[in-house]
């Protein structure tokens, strides 16, 4: 079974909307974390955002938030504001909890392209 | 300063060439990984090294070799290649900050074409 599904394969959105990313992941680790990436057309992988399984509040960051339900297992990202610069591959990923160091692999969605439409 | 910068950024090569790509990351971290990102977008771990240690060893090809001379460099070395290398690889690094919270942060990725 897939471990992280993101099930938008692309999305259109009109500049200045808010926009919505799916992902729904699959663990039975209670511990685990849950991470988003954006990687532009030039190539590089930037960090947006990390949850926490055990954090309480949804995490924001900037214009960026993650939209955590726990029991349904999904943390969706959501952008609000959309900018041209926002077109870019946008990757959902979990890190399950693990007691060695170095042991901390992420597994990937398959990534959801967004296109944002001045 | 970039953080995790790779070395080189593209290489073109033919099938049954050895060649290596360099990583370093001035961050301090002490994990750095290999992800290998396929044509479809893909993106799955091949190596962990942990304070020069190999941590975690995916099913990859005894053909790549990974090399850590110290805990900011992570060189990859792939020998006899195939057509089916042709990938972008990406070096990450990231700080133990308990069992979940470990954000990685990536280089800029090698794109690599096997001709």
């Amino acid at each position: 079974a897939q471990k992280i599904t993101q099930t938008q394969p692309g999305m259109f959105v009109q500049e200045k909307e808010a926009v919505t990313l799916d992902c729904t992941y699959d663990t039975s680790d209670p511990s685990y974390g849950l991470f988003w990436y954006k990687q532009p057309s030039s190539g590089e992988m930037i960090f947006l955002i990390y949850q926490g399984s055990y954090d309480q509040q949804n995490a924001t960051e900037g214009r960026y938030s993650l939209n955590f339900q726990k029991a349904r297992k999904s943390a969706n990202l959501v952008i609000s504001a959309s900018q041209l610069g926002d077109s870019a591959m946008y990757f959902c990923a979990m890190r399950e909890g693990s007691s060695n160091f170095g042991n901390e692999k992420l597994t990937f969605g398959t990534g959801t392209r967004l296109t944002i439409i001045p | 300063d970039t953080a995790v910068s790779q070395t080189p950024k593209y290489l073109v090569t033919q099938m049954g060439n050895d060649k290596s790509i360099k990583c370093e990351q001035n961050l301090g971290h002490d994990t750095m990984y290999w992800y290998k990102q396929d044509s479809k977008k893909f993106l799955k771990i091949m190596f962990s090294y942990n304070n020069k240690e190999l941590i975690i060893n995916e099913t990859v090809p005894n053909r790549f070799s990974p090399k850590s001379p110290d805990k900011a460099h992570l060189n990859l070395h792939i020998n006899s290649l195939e057509l089916g290398d042709s990938a972008v690889y990406f070096c990450a690094s990231s700080q133990w900050q308990g069992f979940v919270k470990n954000i990685q942060y990536f280089g800029a990725g090698t794109r690599l074409s096997v001709l």
